[in-house]
Parts: structure tokens; C-alpha cells; sequence
């Protein structure tokens, strides 16, 4: 069984970065794709980037191209998400997840930051 | 890449058959997966590989898919469906692309 749980709440200003975790526990980080998904206010729901193991790297939307970074950290079974030149509408609910098996879906997903961008 | 329409609403009553579709030109090539996300919480996939249901969702959930149009059928549907539901699938590249949303209400 995996267990994504994810960094709490931030509040950013226009312009600046913020870095999101996702703690991977039940499996190893290595053996799962990790993808970033996020949600707008009363919006849909809107991929941001993930790791292909077709691959074996990672690709991004291309409306975050060059502004935004996924990492990992196999150490501590933690990825990242950061997110560059924020703006207004960049405010939204950000979730990890992943596939427990090989596959461009997820059934299992993290709780959800919420990220606030506001001056 | 490419969209993946669906409705963005639908109603029905108690003990009805809801009926969700979601197309796409791609889809043929690319299995559909769909999702149900209840207010303030993560999504949760209930198909998978267009019509297999994973373990603990209910039998009342199906899927189908035909030529570049799948479906998502709950029949004799009950007041704990009431959420949003998203289709989602992947381009040649392994991009995911999500359908809009359509919002059930259960009458």
C-alpha cells in the first residue's frame, strides 16, 4: 500500500518560487513514477509533469515548461515539485501521484497542498 | 496533444443509470482511466484500462469505450456518487491529459 503525504499550506508573493514535497512510504520511491497534478479553485483538474518510464526521465506540460522542477530525493523517499515566477493564477491545490504498477495513471494520490499566490 | 470533452454536468435520480462520456481522436491508441473527486478531497480512480474496476470500488461502476468515445456507466446510482468525475488518458509522448470535469448530481 502506498502512502503519499505531501508539505502543508504556503502562501507566496507574485514572483516567487515554492518548492512542494511529496513522502513517499510502503514502497520505495525508485519503484514508482511519481506525477504532479493541480487544481484551481473550483476548476479541473490539470497535469503538470511526471516521470516516464518508457524513458526514463522526466517530461513536463508544456505550459510549465521552464518554470517548473521535479526532483527526487531517494534517500528519504521524497520528490519535489517547484514551481518558478509565480502569479495569481498559479494559486491551487497541487497533488502528487502515482501508479503503483506501470502505467500513465495514478491510484494513489497525495492529500492535496494547497499554494496561494497573493500580494 | 490533444482534449478530452466531456459534459460538464449531469443529473439523475436515485436508483438511475448515470452515463458519462468523454472523447478523444487519440483514444484509440491510448487507454482511458477515470476518476472521482468528492469536495475537498484527492481524486480516486475507479477505471481503469477503459472498463477494469479496481478493488473496493463498487460493481455499480463500469466503464466501456467505443471507436474514440468511452464511457463511464453507474448504474442504480446512489446519493454517494454525487461528485465531479474526470476522464483522463496519455499522448504518444506519456503526457496525461484530463477531460474538463462533469459534475453528477444525484437528484
Amino acid at each position: 500500500q502506498v502512502q503519499l503525504v505531501q508539505s502543508g499550506a504556503e502562501v507566496k508573493k507574485p514572483g516567487a518560487s515554492v518548492k512542494v514535497s511529496c513522502k513517499v512510504s510502503g514502497y520505495t520511491l525508485t519503484e514508482l513514477s511519481m506525477h504532479w497534478v493541480r487544481q484551481a479553485p473550483g476548476k479541473g483538474l490539470e497535469w503538470m509533469g511526471g516521470f516516464d518510464p518508457e524513458d526514463g526521465e522526466t517530461i513536463y506540460a508544456q505550459k510549465f515548461q521552464g518554470r517548473v522542477t521535479m526532483t527526487e530525493d531517494t534517500s528519504t523517499d521524497t520528490a519535489y515539485m517547484e514551481l518558478s515566477s509565480l502569479r495569481s493564477e498559479d494559486t491551487a491545490v497541487y497533488y502528487c501521484a502515482t501508479p503503483s504498477w506501470r502505467g500513465y495513471f495514478a491510484d494513489y494520490w497525495g492529500q492535496g497542498t494547497l499554494v496561494t499566490v497573493s500580494s | 496533444s490533444y482534449g478530452l470533452p466531456q459534459p460538464p454536468s449531469l443529473s439523475v435520480s436515485p436508483g438511475q443509470t448515470a452515463r458519462i462520456t468523454c472523447s478523444a481522436d487519440a483514444l484509440p491508441k491510448q487507454y482511458a482511466y477515470w476518476y472521482q473527486q468528492k469536495p475537498g478531497q484527492a481524486p480516486v480512480l475507479v477505471i481503469y484500462k477503459d472498463s477494469e474496476r479496481p478493488s473496493g470500488i463498487p460493481e455499480r461502476f463500469s466503464g466501456s469505450s467505443s471507436g474514440t468515445t468511452v464511457t463511464l456507466t453507474i448504474s442504480g446510482v446512489q446519493a454517494e456518487d454525487e461528485a465531479d468525475y474526470y476522464c483522463q488518458s496519455a499522448d504518444s509522448s506519456g503526457a496525461w491529459v484530463f477531460g474538463g470535469g462533469t459534475k453528477l448530481t444525484v437528484l
